[in-house]
């Protein structure tokens, strides 16, 4: 596609319950990344992908967090028995290449995230 | 990656220049400047980005000192449209290529 997509753009669900967010990267864009920003708080960087690999998963917040991404295209990020404070814009991006400096991260709309 | 300071709001009237100042002292010789503005909560939007040189897209002009301890981003026009948070963001080469945001300025074009 054009740009980076993201479903659903709003879930509400109930606390306990499990959500999964997808995103759709600009086509052949290698790395993915996933960040978070609650109401009026700063974006919270989460886990990136290089191809399918993730090779750092220490800022997702808790072990209810899970990411995966298939065919280096389409990621998934999964929350196990959501919580209220697991309310948030769930934000994702891609850029063309990996370990080049220069790189430009393009941003989706970002999937909204409310528990109650 | 570098930190960056910026100031946490500015004004601009419509239709005259938003000049954006961000220091970003430690800098590293291969990190680059890169601008992003929010919109509300919506998705980070790419502005622009530069290494050394002064840079110019259909958005905004980028201007890089000379020792790249600081940098100013240009929105030559201001509209009410462009009311939203900026963040300046400098990268480490090789870092996991992600972007750490900090706090930005908040950009307020008033009539």
């Amino acid at each position: 596609g054009a740009g980076v997509s993201q479903s659903p753009s709003n879930k509400v669900t109930e606390k306990g319950k499990d959500v999964e967010l997808r995103c759709d990267p600009i086509s052949g864009h290698t790395a993915l990344y996933w960040y978070r920003q609650s109401l009026g708080q700063g974006l919270e960087f989460l886990i990136y992908f290089q191809g399918n690999s993730a090779p750092d998963k220490s800022g997702l917040p808790s072990d209810r967090f899970s990411a995966e991404r298939t065919g280096g295209s389409v990621s998934t990020l999964t929350i196990q028995r959501t919580q209220q404070e697991d309310s948030a814009v769930y934000l994702c991006a891609s850029s063309p290449r990996w370990g080049k400096s220069g790189n430009t991260i393009y941003f989706g709309e970002g999937s909204w995230l409310t528990v109650v | 990656d570098a930190k960056t300071t910026q100031p946490p709001s500015m004004d601009c009237a419509e239709g005259r220049a938003a000049n954006l100042p961000c220091n970003h002292s430690t800098i590293s010789g291969n990190e680059y400047v890169y601008w992003y503005r929010q919109i509300h909560s919506q998705g980070p939007q790419y502005i622009i980005h530069g290494l050394k040189n002064n840079e110019t897209n259909e958005m905004a002009s980028l201007i890089i000192t000379e020792d790249r301890k600081s940098s100013t981003l240009i929105l030559p026009h201001a509209t009410l449209r462009d009311t939203a948070v900026y963040y300046c963001i400098v990268r480490v080469d090789n870092a996991g290529n992600m972007l750490t945001f900090g706090g930005g300025t908040r950009l307020m074009v008033k009539p």
